[in-house]
Order: C-alpha cells, then sequence, then structure tokens
C-alpha cells in the first residue's frame, strides 16, 4: 500500500525566501505525481504534474523534481510571497491517488 | 459515516449521450467538490459548492458540462452531449469548512 509523507508539516519563512518541501513515497511504480495547494474553504489547486518519465517541471517561481527510485519529490518555491501562504500537498497516482498530509506554509512579510 | 459515495463506479457511453455522475457527500459536511483526473492533466477541480450554492466553476471545461447540488445530501455532474476526450476518473470530495477533503472511489467514464 502506497504511503505518501510531506516534510516539515508546517513552515514559515520571511518574505523573499527560497524554500523547499519535501514529499516522499513508498511505492515507486507511479504513474504520476501532482503536487497542489489548498487555500481555506477553496478546492485544490493544481501547481505541477510530473509524469512518471520526466524529473522535474517548472511553473514560474515553482519547480518540482520527482525521483522515482529514491521515493522522493520536492517543490521549491523561489522567492516566497506572503500570497503562497497555504497548505501544500502532494498526490501520488499509481492506479490509486494518496496525498501527502501537507506542509502548512506561512510567508511572513 | 460510508464515507463519499460515488455512482456508478464505471461508465461506458456512446459519443452524443447525456452521462449524469452523482455524488453522496459524508453527512454534516458543507463543502462538495468534483475534480476530473486524466493522465495527461492529473485531477483538476472542476467545480465546488458551500452549503449547495456554486462558489467556483471556472474549471468545469465547456457549456456542455453543468453541476448541481438540490440538496446537502446529493450532487450531480452532468455532461451534455458527451465527447471522447471527456473519458476520464471524476471525483468528488467534501469537506468539512475548510478542513481536509475526503475523496469518493471515483466514477470512471468512457465515452466512445
Amino acid at each position: 500500500k502506497q504511503e505518501v509523507t510531506q516534510i516539515p508539516a508546517a513552515l514559515s519563512v520571511p518574505e523573499g525566501e527560497n524554500l523547499v518541501l519535501n514529499c516522499s513515497f513508498t511505492d515507486s511504480a507511479i504513474y504520476n505525481l501532482q503536487w497542489f495547494r489548498q487555500d481555506p474553504g477553496k478546492g485544490l489547486t493544481s501547481l505541477l504534474l510530473i509524469q512518471s518519465s520526466q524529473r522535474e517541471q517548472t511553473s514560474g517561481r515553482l519547480n518540482a523534481s520527482l525521483d522515482k527510485s529514491s521515493g522522493r519529490s520536492t517543490l521549491y518555491i523561489a522567492a516566497s510571497q506572503p500570497g503562497d501562504s497555504a497548505t501544500y500537498l502532494c498526490a501520488v497516482n499509481n492506479n490509486d491517488m494518496r496525498f501527502g498530509a501537507g506542509t502548512r506554509l506561512t510567508v511572513k512579510p | 459515516d460510508a464515507g463519499v459515495i460515488q455512482s456508478p463506479r464505471h461508465e461506458v457511453t456512446e459519443m452524443g449521450q447525456e452521462v449524469t455522475l452523482r455524488c453522496k457527500p459524508i453527512s454534516g459536511h458543507d463543502y462538495l467538490f468534483w475534480y476530473r483526473q486524466t493522465m495527461m492533466r492529473g485531477l483538476e477541480l472542476l467545480i465546488y459548492f458551500n452549503n449547495n450554492v456554486p462558489i467556483d466553476d471556472s474549471g468545469m471545461p465547456e457549456d456542455r458540462f453543468s453541476a448541481k447540488m438540490p440538496n446537502a445530501s446529493f450532487s450531480t455532474l452532468k455532461i451534455q452531449p458527451s465527447e471522447p476526450r471527456d473519458s476520464a476518473v471524476y471525483f468528488c470530495a467534501s469537506s468539512l469548512s475548510e478542513y481536509e477533503q475526503y475523496f469518493g472511489p471515483g466514477t470512471r467514464l468512457t465515452v466512445t
């Protein structure tokens, strides 16, 4: 059974700092991995989708990497802004989507 | 609680037909979400409701898609007319305010 772990559970940084969120999974036979942003009272917003054949994806200030063999993915956020404050979830899809518990990010002005 | 219930679990239909997907959220939850999952695009939010009222439907791909929530215990997602590119797994999820979303098992839709 796939288990997805996200570290840290919470992170608080000053505005402008670069940061890394971590996601690890136990079964490397995945189709893809997806990073989401969750804001209170809203649906999940897809940030980046990495297919199993890919090593990384970039969108604006976000970069996500995938190392299937080691069961790890990272989400890098450059030049963080207060508007980046949210909970970030990673989800692994191997015919059954599994979510991590999330990292609650606070970016202080 | 039985969790989020979706029906049918599988649906195969021909292009041009109307498709209706159903969802029963967890009792007491005030948010309901509809998502679509494809291999190419992953999981995408289509629409969500709060207290039976649609809040954001910007993810609904076209006018062929519509969703309703007539009461707190039932929601439908309708596609009319269906097209082959609508083939995907459609998930319903519910949550209590801003807490964790609980997903249903999904409906696998195939449009031929």
